[in-house]
C-alpha cells in the first residue's frame, strides 16, 4: 500500500492567514492525488483533483500543486468557513489510502 | 443531480455481518466509467477506504479487510451493497459510500453517511 503522510497534523491559524498543508507520499504518485475538505459531522467535499484541479464551486483561495511525492493544498486567506479537517488521498493505485488529515483550528 | 444514500443497522453484534446499502440517484450505475466506492472513518480517526465497484462489475478490496468484505450492485434497483463479516469493536464508525468515473477518479460525490456500532 502506498501510506499518505500529512503534516502538520494540527494547525492554528487567524481569518485572512495564509494556511499550506503538505501531504508526501511513500512512493511516487504522478500527479494523481486528491484534496478533500471535512467539517464535523459531515462528509468530506472534494476540492481538488489531480493535484492542481480545483473542483467546480471551490473558491479561488483553494489551490494545489506538487507531483510524485510531495503535494501542498496552500489556503491563501484563510475564511470562517474554512476550518476543517484537510485529507490528501491518492489515486494512482489500489487501495487508494488517504492521509491521516489536518485540523485547521482557530 | 447525483446523490447517494446509505443506509443499513446503526447497531452490530460482534461476529455478526453487516449489510450497508447504497442507493443512487442522478446516474446509472451501469454507464461507462462509473463507480462507487466505500469509505469509513471510525469515530475521531481518518477516512479508510474499503472497496469500490465499477460499471463493468470489476470489484477491487482493501487487502487488509479483503477477506471480510463482498461489494455488489444491483443496476436495476440502482443499488450498490456492501457486506463485511466477523464484526468487531474496531468497526465502530461512520460509513460512507461515494461516487466517482473515470478521468476523476477521486470521490466527487458522498452520501451522508451511516453511524455503525458494533457492541454486544
Amino acid at each position: 500500500d502506498i501510506q499518505m503522510t500529512q503534516s502538520p497534523s494540527s494547525v492554528s491559524a487567524s481569518v485572512g492567514d495564509r494556511v499550506t498543508i503538505t501531504c508526501r507520499a511513500s512512493q511516487g504518485i504522478r500527479n494523481l492525488l486528491a484534496w478533500y475538505q471535512q467539517k464535523p459531522g459531515k462528509a468530506p467535499n472534494l476540492l481538488i483533483n489531480v493535484a492542481s484541479s480545483l473542483q467546480s464551486g471551490v473558491p479561488s483561495r483553494f489551490s494545489g500543486s506538487g507531483s510524485g511525492t510531495d503535494f501542498t493544498l496552500t489556503i491563501s486567506s484563510l475564511q470562517p468557513e474554512d476550518f476543517a479537517t484537510y485529507y490528501c488521498q491518492q489515486t494512482d493505485s489500489f487501495p487508494r489510502t488517504f492521509g491521516q488529515g489536518t485540523t485547521v483550528e482557530i | 443531480q447525483i446523490t447517494l444514500k446509505e443506509s443499513g443497522p446503526t447497531l452490530v453484534k460482534p461476529t455478526q455481518t453487516l449489510t450497508l446499502t447504497c442507493t443512487v440517484s442522478g446516474f446509472s450505475l451501469s454507464t461507462g466509467g462509473v463507480s462507487v466506492g466505500w469509505i469509513r472513518q471510525p469515530p475521531g480517526k481518518a477516512l479508510e477506504w474499503l472497496s469500490v465497484i465499477y460499471w463493468d462489475d470489476d470489484k477491487l478490496y482493501s487487502p487488509s479487510l479483503r477477506t471480510r468484505l463482498s461489494i455488489t450492485k444491483d443496476t436495476s434497483r440502482n443499488q450498490v451493497v456492501l457486506t463485511m463479516t466477523n464484526m468487531n469493536p474496531v468497526d465502530t464508525g461512520t460509513y460512507y459510500c461515494a461516487h466517482s468515473s473515470l478521468g476523476v477518479d477521486a470521490f466527487d460525490v458522498w452520501g451522508q453517511g451511516t453511524t455503525v456500532v458494533v457492541s454486544s
